[in-house]
């Protein structure tokens, strides 16, 4: 059974940092692409980043590049989220997602909170 | 960035009854392997998101075959042939054909 379980959110001043993990389980982890996708609270989905199976690719949304980095450890199975210069409106949670040709495969999420 | 425009985004339906979703991307979602990444989402209240339908009416395992999913190019539509209790959320189209991949603003499902 495909798990993926996501830690590393919490309470963060405005300017603060975290690093969120996402713990994959149940499926080759090394062979698929990973997403990270967040949700403001009362809010619709927004893709974050992508990173592919070898990490040969990696892409963000504009409204976090040069802010956050993704990057993975095949021999762990963990895929993470380093999110520097947080601001208020990255308050979310944030889910990560297994893709396999448009097949998405969704974590439970972790609530990141950007307030003073 | 690839706008997606769902319509309608609240839908009060009645239990037993039919219920559609359109999507409409503002440019064509084939991609340059032939295929088109539209993908359906539900959202349920408290819950993360579960995908529905990828590559437009792929079912995902254990998605009820009441819902199917359609379309081609730019329009594609999501219906639930009778709705039940356990359908009501938030229903999101996706697409992963170019990045950034984007939403649909979703559409809320609700029992009349």
């Amino acid at each position: 059974e495909v798990q993926l379980v996501e830690s590393g959110g919490g309470l963060v001043q405005p300017g603060g940092s975290l690093r969120l993990s996402c713990a994959a389980s149940g499926f080759t982890f090394s062979s698929y692409s990973m997403n990270w996708v967040r949700q403001a609270p009362g809010k619709g989905l927004e893709w974050v980043s992508f990173i592919r199976h070898d990490s040969s690719d990696i892409y963000y949304a504009d409204s976090v590049k040069g802010r956050c980095t993704i990057s993975r450890d095949n021999v762990n199975n963990l895929v993470y989220l380093q999110m520097d210069s947080l601001r208020d409106e990255d308050t979310a949670i944030y889910y990560c997602a297994r893709e396999w040709f448009g097949e998405l495969n969704w974590g439970q999420g972790t609530l990141v909170t950007v307030s003073s | 960035d690839i706008v997606m425009t769902q319509t309608p985004l609240s839908s009060p339906v009645t239990l037993g009854q039919p219920a559609s979703v359109s999507c409409r991307s503002s440019q064509s979602l084939v991609h340059s392997d032939g295929n088109t990444y539209l993908s359906w989402l539900q959202q349920r209240p408290g819950q993360p998101p579960r995908l529905l339908f990828y590559k437009i009416s792929n079912r995902f395992s254990g998605v009820p075959d009441r819902f199917s999913g359609s379309g081609a190019g730019t329009d594609f539509t999501l219906k639930i042939s009778r709705v039940e209790a356990e359908d009501v959320g938030v229903y999101y189209c996706m697409q992963l054909t170019q990045f950034p991949y984007t939403f649909g603003q979703g559409t809320k499902l609700e029992i009349k």
